[in-house]
């Protein structure tokens, strides 16, 4: 099983800043297959990212992922307040299918 | 999309069955999962189930206790659960597999809203 664990665990920025967010594999995931999810409270996650840097359609371009192999990062280049919530990234590239335990971006 | 039901509250040792009904797509070309989440934890991804019916994953966690099913027919998935944990406390999300990816279970896009299962006595 491949083990994600996403760094850091709070992030606490002001709007307008960037935000970078890391996620890290325990072995290289397969064809890049990583995935990263937001979720605000009380609502379920939303696909942001698949494939590694590929956006959900309608997705702003603010958001960026990155990465391969073992480490992938989600770049937030200037945080709007709705962009205050919690991350995860998934790996799809081997079964089981792994979540990473989640970055929230706290407002400063 | 998604419309998930069937949680509630259940003493352990008990069952429950969820449903999913889908809409907007075509759902028997989906493989579909559950995905859980415990009161202020992560995501664990539970049970998969593919397009046609034949493949399913378990969790170590559910695997013998839970059982995915689908009725293409009825654009429903199910969670059949029984001999249900307090552990088994969770919002248990359904969710369609992304697109592509003829080799993954998949990434999930979209997600239902979620239906809370609480075991407890």
């Amino acid at each position: 099983e491949i083990v994600l664990t996403q760094s850091p665990g709070n992030l606490s920025l002001p709007p307008g800043e960037r935000a970078t967010l890391s996620c890290r594999a325990s072995q290289s995931v397969n064809n890049n297959y990583l995935a990263w999810y937001q979720q605000k409270p009380g609502q379920a996650p939303r696909l942001l990212i698949n494939g590694a840097s590929y956006r959900a359609n309608g997705l702003p371009d603010r958001f960026s992922g990155s990465g391969s192999g073992t480490d992938f990062t989600l770049t937030i280049s200037r945080l709007e307040p709705e962009d205050f919530a919690v991350y995860y990234c998934q790996q799809y590239g081997s079964s089981p299918l792994t979540f990473g335990g989640g970055t929230k971006v706290e407002i400063k | 999309q998604l419309l998930e039901s069937g949680g509630g509250l259940v003493q352990p040792g008990g069952s429950l069955r969820l449903s999913c009904v889908a809409s907007g797509f075509s759902f028997s070309d989906y493989t579909m999962s559950w995905v859980r989440q415990a009161p202020g934890e992560g995501l664990e991804w539970v049970s998969g189930i593919g397009g046609g019916g034949p493949a399913t994953y378990y969790a170590d966690s559910v695997k013998g206790r839970f059982t995915i099913s689908r009725d293409n027919s009825k654009n429903t998935l199910y969670l059949q659960m029984n001999s249900l944990r307090v552990e088994d406390t969770a919002i248990y999300y359904c969710a369609k597999k992304g697109v592509g990816m003829a080799d993954s279970w998949g990434y999930f896009d979209p997600w239902g809203q979620g239906t809370l299962v609480t075991v407890s006595s």
